[in-house]
């Protein structure tokens, strides 16, 4: 592994199903993000994880979930997935505390909610 | 609020130079970052500006005035290969010394022969 890998890199899902979409970076970074990307609206954060054991809420956290056991791992869940959460999932990762331009992001991965 | 503007779509030709505009309003600035984005692909890193002025990087140069709330990427000598979305951000403190990126909706360049 090089960077940060997400899983799947694409997935159709029925409404109401629960989902994980998994980010693994092997860099050691402390901070990772999820964020979201529709078009016409950017890339909007969802969660936010500083360090291994804490997490935050970014713009648009209802509806989704993050845990941070460790440094390398950052999931997003939806417990119940809604046509509105399609989109484009971006996680990213920075070391804190170094350059300022250490944001890292992963290949994504698509989500259809039907 | 959280407000980052630029415009959504901008045409160019092979060989010219481009400037995509940036203005932004946010609670709190920590830096703006420029990003690249191929379709179906992830952000990659172009630029980053901190302090007022000029950043020259090969054909790429961001600018920073964050008196006025203005930045631009200036792309010169365009290649094909340079058609893509990109994305302007400023970087905000959550706490703690932590921060986020907030992303403007990115502009898509079309480079044509």
């Amino acid at each position: 592994i090089a960077g940060i890998t997400q899983a799947p890199t694409s997935q159709i899902l029925a409404a109401g199903r629960r989902m994980t979409l998994r980010c693994t970076q092997d860099m050691r970074h402390n901070a990772m993000y999820w964020y979201r990307q529709d078009l016409g609206l950017g890339l909007r954060l969802i969660h936010y994880s500083n360090t291994a054991g804490t997490t935050g809420k970014g713009e648009v956290p209802d509806g989704y979930s993050v845990s941070r056991a460790n440094t390398d791992d950052f999931p997003l869940t939806l417990a119940s997935a809604v046509p509105s959460q399609t989109s484009v999932y971006f996680c990213a990762s920075r070391e804190t505390g170094g350059l300022a331009y250490g944001y890292t992001f992963g290949s994504g991965t698509r989500l259809t909610v039907v | 609020g959280q407000n980052i503007d630029q415009p959504t779509e901008m045409t160019a030709t092979e060989g010219a130079i481009v400037q995509i505009n940036c203005t932004y309003q946010t609670s709190g600035f920590n830096g703006l970052f420029w990003y690249q984005q191929h379709a179906g692909e992830a952000p990659t890193f172009l630029s980053y500006n901190v302090l007022d002025g000029l950043e020259e990087k090969g054909r790429f140069s961001s600018f920073l005035s964050r008196s006025k709330g203005y930045s631009y990427l200036l792309l010169k000598e365009l290649q094909m290969k340079d058609s893509a979305s990109y994305l302007c951000a400023v970087r905000t403190e959550i706490s703690g010394g932590y921060n986020k990126l907030i992303f403007g909706a990115g502009t898509r360049l079309a480079v044509h022969p």
